[in-house]
C-alpha cells in the first residue's frame, strides 16, 4: 500500500501570492487533515476535510481554505501570503470512524518559504 | 482548548536511558500520542495510550496518567539513530484533531 504523498516538497513564494499544496491520501484512507509546523514548533491543526466537506478547522484565518477530491485526494490554498505563513505543512490520512488512534499517517510535508 | 508542555531539549548518552515528560489540559480527552520527527521529515508514530499504566514497545515505553494530565516516553538503550524530536499529541473526543507539544530534541552522544 502507498502512504501519503505531498507535492511539491520545497516551494518559494512573493509576500502576497497565492499558493497550493497537493496531498494524496493513504490507499483505503478516506479523511485529510492539515497541519502547519512552523520552525521548532509541534505541527498547528488547519483543517480536516471527510467526504469532500470541512470537518473541523483550527485557529486559521479564511484564506487558508482546502479541498477534498472523490479519490480522497486533498488541496491546501492559502492566498495573500505573509512572511509568517512560512512552515512546513503536513497533510494526514486517516479512516474516519476509527478514531484517531488508527493509521493516521502523515506525509513528508512541503516546505513553504514566502519572501 | 488544549495546552500540551513538553522540555526543549535533552542530551543523553549512547547506551542510556533517557525520559520525556509531557504534561497536558484539555477538554474531551481521546488519547495521548507519541511521535518521532526527525529534521526535515514526517512525524511517525510511536505510541498511544488511553488507559492509565505502562505501554512498552520494545527498547521505547510510554506511561499515562489521566488525574493528573501526565506522560512520559521513555526511550532506553539509546542509539545514535534515536536523535530526533519527540512529539507530544493529545486527541480530542470531538473530533480527529491531534494537538501537539512543542516538540523535545533528544540528542544522543557517543
Amino acid at each position: 500500500e502507498t502512504g501519503v504523498t505531498q507535492s511539491p516538497t520545497h516551494l518559494i513564494k512573493t509576500r502576497g501570492q497565492q499558493v497550493t499544496l497537493r496531498c494524496s491520501s493513504q490507499s483505503g484512507h478516506n479523511t485529510v487533515s492539515w497541519y502547519q509546523q512552523a520552525l521548532g514548533q509541534g505541527p498547528q491543526f488547519i483543517f480536516q476535510y471527510y467526504r469532500e466537506e470541512e470537518n473541523g478547522r483550527g485557529n486559521f484565518p479564511p484564506r487558508f481554505s482546502g479541498l477534498q477530491f472523490p479519490n480522497y485526494s486533498s488541496e491546501l490554498n492559502v492566498n495573500a501570503l505573509e512572511l509568517d505563513d512560512s512552515a512546513l505543512y503536513l497533510c494526514a490520512s486517516s479512516l474516519a470512524g476509527t478514531g484517531v488512534n488508527y493509521g493516521y499517517t502523515f506525509g513528508s510535508g512541503t516546505r513553504l518559504t514566502v519572501v | 482548548g488544549q495546552n500540551i508542555d513538553q522540555p526543549t531539549e535533552m542530551t543523553a548518552t549512547e547506551g542510556a536511558i533517557v525520559q520525556i515528560n509531557c504534561t497536558y489540559q484539555t477538554s474531551g480527552f481521546n488519547g495521548l500520542f507519541w511521535y518521532q520527527q526527525h529534521a526535515g521529515e514526517a512525524p511517525t508514530f510511536l505510541s498511544y495510550n488511553v488507559l492509565d499504566g505502562l505501554e512498552e514497545k520494545g527498547r521505547f515505553s510510554s506511561f499515562l496518567s489521566r488525574s493528573k494530565g501526565y506522560s512520559y516516553l521513555l526511550l532506553k538503550e539509546l542509539q545514535m539513530k534515536d536523535s530526533a524530536s519527540y512529539l507530544c499529541a493529545v486527541g480530542s473526543s470531538n473530533d480527529y484533531k491531534l494537538s501537539f507539544g512543542a516538540g523535545t530534541t533528544v540528542t544522543v552522544r557517543a
